[in-house]
């Protein structure tokens, strides 16, 4: 059982980046979303889906829709480049996991 | 506030006991829904969570480690405490400690700035 993510995503500054993070039979769990620049620890960005931390831009959104919930960043920003993993639980519900993350390039 | 931060050796020989110590501040684990967890990162790979503990003293391990980790809390000093046995270079990776929250198995926030540790003879 695992999330699966994207390896990479590239999209130009001021278009929009969708991250989606999908499994088989997803536990009907919250999933939750960090940004992780080079040499930095995580930051949570998004959390229980589509709920956003203050101090998120707003341009940031989240949602879900079956099996696969997707980060959606609009208007996208040099800024924004970094390595994106979505968390949420193991098939029994009893421990976290992690996608494997996904690499978003500003060209 | 707060903060957290991760202390230890960066250099740990095979078949040592790799013990860290993430020390915070900003909240108290004797608070109600409270949790610190320990997460880890290879170089140039995913996050792997390894361990919860929580207010009330319950724990988690992850299921492919739970035989070779330990996660304890020292309330008082405001610290948890992760020891991971038998070292493999394998186990190599930077450790982060991270603040947790408003019920069990939730987010991560924030996160202290990792210790990077290798495992190496």
């Amino acid at each position: 059982y695992e999330l699966t993510q994207p390896p990479s995503v590239s999209v130009s500054p001021g278009q929009t980046a969708r991250i989606t993070c999908s499994a088989d039979g997803l536990p009907n769990q919250y999933v939750h979303w960090y940004q992780q620049k080079p040499g930095q620890a995580p930051v949570l960005v998004m959390y229980q889906d589509s709920r956003r931390p203050s101090g998120t831009p707003e341009r940031f959104s989240g949602s879900s829709s079956g099996a696969t919930v997707t980060l959606t960043i609009g208007g996208v920003q040099a800024e924004d480049e970094a390595d994106y993993y979505c968390q949420s639980l193991d098939r029994t519900g009893s421990f976290v996991i992690f996608g494997g993350g996904t690499k978003l390039t500003v060209l | 506030q707060i903060a957290l931060n991760e202390s230890g050796p960066t250099l740990v020989k095979p078949t040592q006991t790799l013990t860290l110590t993430c020390t915070f501040s900003g909240f108290s684990l004797s608070t109600s829904g409270v949790g610190v967890g320990w997460i880890r990162q290879p170089p140039g790979k995913a996050l792997e969570c390894l361990a919860l503990i929580y207010w009330d003293d319950d724990k988690h391990y992850s299921p492919s480690l739970k035989s070779r980790l330990t996660i304890t809390k020292v309330t008082s000093r405001n610290q948890v405490v992760l020891s991971l046995a038998n070292a493999d270079p394998v186990d190599t990776a930077t450790y982060y400690c991270a603040h947790t929250s408003s019920g069990k198995l939730y987010w991560f926030d924030p996160w202290g700035q990792g210790i990077p540790v290798t495992v190496s003879s």
